[in-house]
């Protein structure tokens, strides 16, 4: 079975450009994550969908960050204009359901630095 | 809101056990997840608590203590392949997880 697949992998742009990552979560999986993950820190939710509905996305700065999950599969978070701060490697990960034990299955990541 | 506290870094030879501690700040939760992550890679999941107690799968056992708000990840027989971060994590509604800053496990020869 193929693993949840992210691109780009790493990714370099100046402050106030504008970038977006991609995510295809694992097929059926219908529960759908975004994470930032800072280094040296634990990764931080930043949207959770489920199917192409957003169940919590408390924690997205929303006045620079957004995502979608159209058709309920694959997925795009953007940042626009990006700062500093928001250096960090982004991760999706997807589950077969919202319960509360599912494992999540997480990408490889896309590595965003901002000079 | 959830805070968890974990040492940031464990130090230990191979063939030897390591016990990595949590505790966490919560006003509820549904259980306690673990996840490995490699330098550079994706974090992978390990194991989950619902439940008080001792979870065992392989050479890996995870335990929580609700009452104590405290729960540990127990590696035994280390190899060197386990040399990565470890984070527990709080499960909550919606399979929403919040992690804690990870303790960065090194294995010497």
């Amino acid at each position: 079975e193929a693993g949840v697949a992210q691109s780009p992998r790493y990714k370099i742009i100046e402050k106030r450009q504008s970038v977006a990552f991609w995510c295809n979560p694992i097929s059926g999986h219908a529960t759908l994550y975004w994470y930032q993950q800072i280094l040296g820190q634990g990764p931080k939710l930043l949207i959770q969908f489920q199917n192409n509905g957003v169940v919590d996305d408390s924690q997205l700065p929303k006045d620079r960050f957004s995502a979608e999950r159209l058709k309920g599969v694959d997925s795009t978070l953007k940042i626009q204009p990006a700062k500093l701060e928001d250096s960090a490697v982004y991760l999706c990960a997807s589950s077969s359901s919202g319960g509360a034990s599912s494992e999540q299955y997480f990408g490889p990541g896309t590595r965003l630095t901002v000079t | 809101g959830q805070s968890l506290e974990q040492p940031s870094e464990v130090t230990a030879v191979e063939g030897a056990i390591v016990q990595i501690n949590c505790t966490y700040q919560t006003s509820g939760f549904y259980g306690l997840s673990w996840y490995q992550q490699h330098d550079g890679g994706a974090p992978t999941f390990l194991s989950y608590n619902g439940l008080d107690g001792l979870e065992e799968t392989g050479r890996f056992s995870s335990f929580l203590s609700r009452s104590d708000s405290y729960g540990y990840l127990l590696l035994q027989e280390l190899q060197m392949k386990d040399s990565a971060s470890y984070f527990c994590a709080l499960n909550n509604a919606g399979n929403m997880l919040t992690f804690g800053g990870g303790t960065r496990l090194m294995v010497k020869p």
